[in-house]
Formats: C-alpha cells, sequence, structure tokens
C-alpha cells in the first residue's frame, strides 16, 4: 500500500530565504508523486509531478523536487520565498498506469513566509 | 489546460434539504472523476471515485445513498448530498483524471448546513 509521511506540518520562513519541505514515501509499485498546493479557501494547484521520468522535475513559481528512490524522499524546494507562496502544500502519490488513480495525500505543510 | 470547475462554490441550506454540486472538466474529457471532502486544516480525504457511465465507488464508511454521485457525460460528475445535516458541512473537492494519470482538481464547494 501507498503512503506519505510529510515530515513537517509547520514551515517558517523568510521572505528571500530557501524553502523545503520534506515528504518521504511508501510504495509498493513504482509511484507517480505530485505536490500541489492549496491557498486558503481554494482548490488544489499542480505544482509539479514525478512520473518516472528525470528524477529533478521543475514546477511552477520556481519550485521544485528530487526524486531519491534509496531515501524514498520526494522533498520540494525553492531558492527565495516569495511571500505569494504562503499556502498549504501536499505531496501525493499514486499508483503509475493502474487506470484508476486515487491519489494517497499526505497531512499537509503550512508555509508561512515572513516579510 | 486542464481545467476543472465547479458550482456552487459557496453553499448554505437548511438540516434536511439536498444540495447537488456539479464538478466539469473544461477542456478535457474525463472518464474518471473524484471527489473529496476536506475539514479545517486537514487533509483531503477521498468519498468516491466516478467513472462516465457506471455507479461510483465509494470509500470506506461513506454512505452511497447520502452522498449520490452521476457521472453521465465526460465531462460533468455531480455529487447530490441528501438530506444534510450540519455535519456534512465541509468542503468538498472534485477532480478529474487527466492525461499522463494527473488529477485535476476544482475549486472546491463550500457547503455550510443550518
Amino acid at each position: 500500500a501507498q503512503s506519505v509521511t510529510q515530515l513537517d506540518s509547520h514551515v517558517s520562513v523568510s521572505e528571500g530565504t530557501p524553502v523545503l519541505l520534506r515528504c518521504n514515501y511508501s510504495s509498493s509499485y513504482s509511484p507517480s508523486l505530485f505536490w500541489y498546493v492549496q491557498h486558503p479557501n481554494k482548490g488544489l494547484q499542480l505544482l509539479l509531478k514525478y512520473t518516472s521520468a528525470a528524477t529533478l522535475v521543475k514546477g511552477i513559481n520556481g519550485f521544485e523536487a528530487e526524486f531519491k528512490k534509496s531515501e524514498t524522499s520526494f522533498h520540494l524546494t525553492k531558492p527565495s520565498a516569495h511571500m505569494s507562496d504562503a499556502a498549504e502544500y501536499f505531496c501525493v502519490v499514486s499508483l503509475l498506469n493502474s487506470g484508476n488513480t486515487p491519489l494517497v495525500f499526505g497531512k499537509g505543510t503550512r508555509l508561512s513566509v515572513i516579510a | 489546460g486542464a481545467v476543472v470547475s465547479q458550482h456552487p462554490s459557496w453553499v448554505i441550506c437548511k438540516s434536511g434539504t439536498s444540495v447537488k454540486i456539479e464538478c466539469r472538466s473544461l477542456d478535457f474529457q474525463a472518464t474518471t472523476m473524484f471527489w473529496y471532502r476536506q475539514f479545517p486544516k486537514q487533509s483531503l480525504m477521498l468519498m468516491a471515485t466516478s467513472n462516465e457511465g457506471s455507479k461510483a465507488t465509494y470509500e470506506q464508511g461513506v454512505e452511497k445513498d447520502k452522498f449520490l454521485i452521476n457521472h453521465a457525460s465526460l465531462t460533468l460528475s455531480t455529487l447530490t448530498v441528501t438530506s444534510a445535516h450540519p455535519e456534512d458541512s465541509s468542503f468538498y473537492i472534485c477532480s478529474a483524471l487527466g492525461l499522463e494519470e494527473t488529477q485535476y482538481f476544482g475549486p472546491g464547494t463550500r457547503l455550510l448546513v443550518l
């Protein structure tokens, strides 16, 4: 069975400093991994996804994540935080090529950006 | 591309009434859509998987007679909360399965049952 662990429930950074949101996964199969962002009272927006191609995945708004199979990790990073990055971030895993593919969500990490 | 809409975005209803929420994939066809529920400050909980032209598959603990799902076309799935009660108040989010097994999410519908 798949599972996702987001290691921090809350991360606070200063504007202009790097962002690191940590995620570890567990999957019996080759997983697809995603990061979604949710701003307050909004739906989810896809930031980036890994589907067994390049291990370093670049997403929108300057975010990127690296798939490390040996560490079963898929941490999300950004070199310089912006105030608009403050939101809830979800690491998500699904089975690749299973056809009917429910997602398994992490509990989320709330990112605060301090001016 | 890959835009999913939900309607309404906000609904307030009286206890005992039924509420229908629509989920549409605007620029792609989706044979599979998903319905999630999100409580305040919590993650998303999958309620059911909706397949076009067939019955929805409900997750354990979700009452299928309470939460009716219809996926009548490749671009529309509806969730009807029947005989709503205050405990059904929540944020309901749908997603549509697009290319490369990627789910695209709608903006959510906030339901408040008085």
